[in-house]
């Protein structure tokens, strides 16, 4: 079992639509969850942070993370096409980032 | 400095030779990592450094990798006897906090 899942892509969205974004985790140990973005051919940056269950919010994007169920999500809201990228789960079990493989979100204008 | 510096940006070199990566983190940061990416993939964990040492080097794919960090800075990966299957984009990143990761623009190695 791969220490993190995520839903498998690409996505594809409609300018102004909601894409949703979804993660598991294996080790029920992990504190620490985070989202980067990764534009072809770039570096991820991180986009988000969450650490308690419940969602975050940051501008057009929310996380919500179940720690019961080993479960993170990102929401974008109201997507754009500069939003088109791989968006990368992230999990601290030890002191080490573990990611996913990425789901790769196009926002059709 | 600003962000994170990696060179070379690009690497070709031939089957059985040695590479070495360079990563310069951003300045007070003290934890280092190496990840690689191949074409399609999502990131895998080679090796982190605290400081000067390095805590988990369990992400290492063979003996023929190692890595280095010196004055809790600069730190060098090196491949030896390079494999075709070592081909991928290597990625340095640093952290004040070892869970906010900023990355460098990575190493494209070519192993013809």
């Amino acid at each position: 079992q791969k220490e993190v899942e995520q839903n498998s892509g690409p996505l594809s969205v409609p300018e102004g639509a909601i894409a949703s974004l979804n993660c598991t985790y294996s080790d029920r140990v992990s504190q620490s969850f985070f989202w980067y973005r990764q534009y072809s051919g770039k570096s991820p940056e991180l986009i988000m942070s969450i650490y308690s269950n419940g969602d975050k919010e940051d501008g057009r994007f929310t996380a919500q993370l179940n720690k019961a169920s080993q479960y993170v999500s990102l929401l974008i809201r109201d997507s754009q096409p500069s939003d088109s990228a791989t968006y990368l789960c992230a999990v601290n079990p030890r002191d080490k980032l573990s990611f996913g493989a990425g789901t790769t979100v196009t926002v059709r204008a | 400095g600003a962000g994170v510096s990696q060179s070379p940006s690009n690497k070709v070199t031939e089957k059985g030779k040695d590479v070495e990566l360079r990563c310069d983190p951003i300045s007070g940061h003290t934890a280092l990592y190496w990840y690689r990416q191949s074409l399609g993939q999502g990131l895998e964990f080679l090796i982190y450094f605290q400081g000067n040492s390095a805590p988990d080097k369990s992400g290492l794919p063979s003996d023929r990798f190692s890595a280095e960090r010196t004055g809790g800075s600069v730190s060098t990966l090196t491949i030896q006897r390079t494999q075709q299957e070592d081909s991928a984009v290597y990625l340095c990143a640093s952290s004040y906090d070892r869970e906010r990761l900023f990355f460098g623009s990575g190493t494209q190695l070519s192993v013809l």
